[in-house]
């Protein structure tokens, strides 16, 4: 079956510092791949996709991924990191074909030292 | 526009009760997803509508957890005979169509005492 890991379950960073948020997939073809943040008490907001073509996907509010297939990861990252960025952010996927249910990793939470 | 709105946003029952949960999805929207987010289990897919087709149910838990979607919009979550292993957000996203970005509401927090 395929999976998402996210190894990090908690990281901190400063403010300004850049970020990279790891994930990692297990599935047999090429997924779509996501990246969702979720703030306290918030419901998941979409942050980019990847479905194919270019390999380096931007997203909103700065953010970029990387899909590396050898890797088989997508790999968040953000070159300067704000305060507001504090979050919980989850990696997830879609098999091609094969329906459209997220599968999500078991999220990043983000903290941003002032 | 409006986006994916969930009704109660809290609720308190308890063990043995049902409950429903609502999703009003976004207007035009075709597909229809539950997802449940509890500590234990993270974020799982519980139940999928498109269209008219029947529903991938493949993510219920057990069969006291059904859904259904009315007229193509709306859909209510039903949890018969809560049990405390219930007690999870639980979280609606509609998309356009079946392969498009899917949009989440704000999620329902049960909590079964």
């Amino acid at each position: 079956a395929q999976s998402v890991t996210q190894p990090d379950i908690h990281i901190t960073v400063s403010e300004g510092a850049s970020l990279e948020l790891r994930c990692n997939y297990s599935y047999g073809a090429t997924p779509y791949l996501f990246w969702y943040v979720q703030s306290p008490g918030q419901g998941l907001q979409l942050l980019l996709k990847y479905f194919s073509g270019d390999t380096l996907v931007q997203g909103i509010k700065g953010f970029e991924a990387e899909f590396k297939r050898s890797q088989s990861s997508f790999n968040l990252r953000k070159p300067s990191v704000h305060w507001s960025d504090a979050a919980e952010y989850f990696c997830a996927l879609i098999l091609t074909g094969g329906g459209n249910k997220l599968t999500f990793g078991t999220g990043t939470q983000l903290k941003v030292e002032l | 526009g409006a986006g994916v709105s969930q009704s109660p946003s809290n609720k308190v029952t308890e063990k043995g009760k049902d409950v429903e949960l609502r999703c009003d999805p976004i207007s035009g929207h075709t597909a229809l997803y539950w997802y449940r987010q509890s500590l234990g289990q993270g974020l799982e897919f519980l139940i999928y509508f498109q269209g008219n087709s029947a529903p991938d149910k493949s993510g219920l838990p057990s069969d006291r957890f059904s859904a259904e979607r009315t007229g193509g919009s709306v859909s209510t979550l039903t949890i018969q005979r809560t049990q405390q292993e219930d007690s999870a957000v639980y979280l609606c996203a509609s998309s356009f169509t079946g392969q498009e970005t899917q949009y989440f509401g704000p999620g329902t927090r049960l909590l079964v005492l």
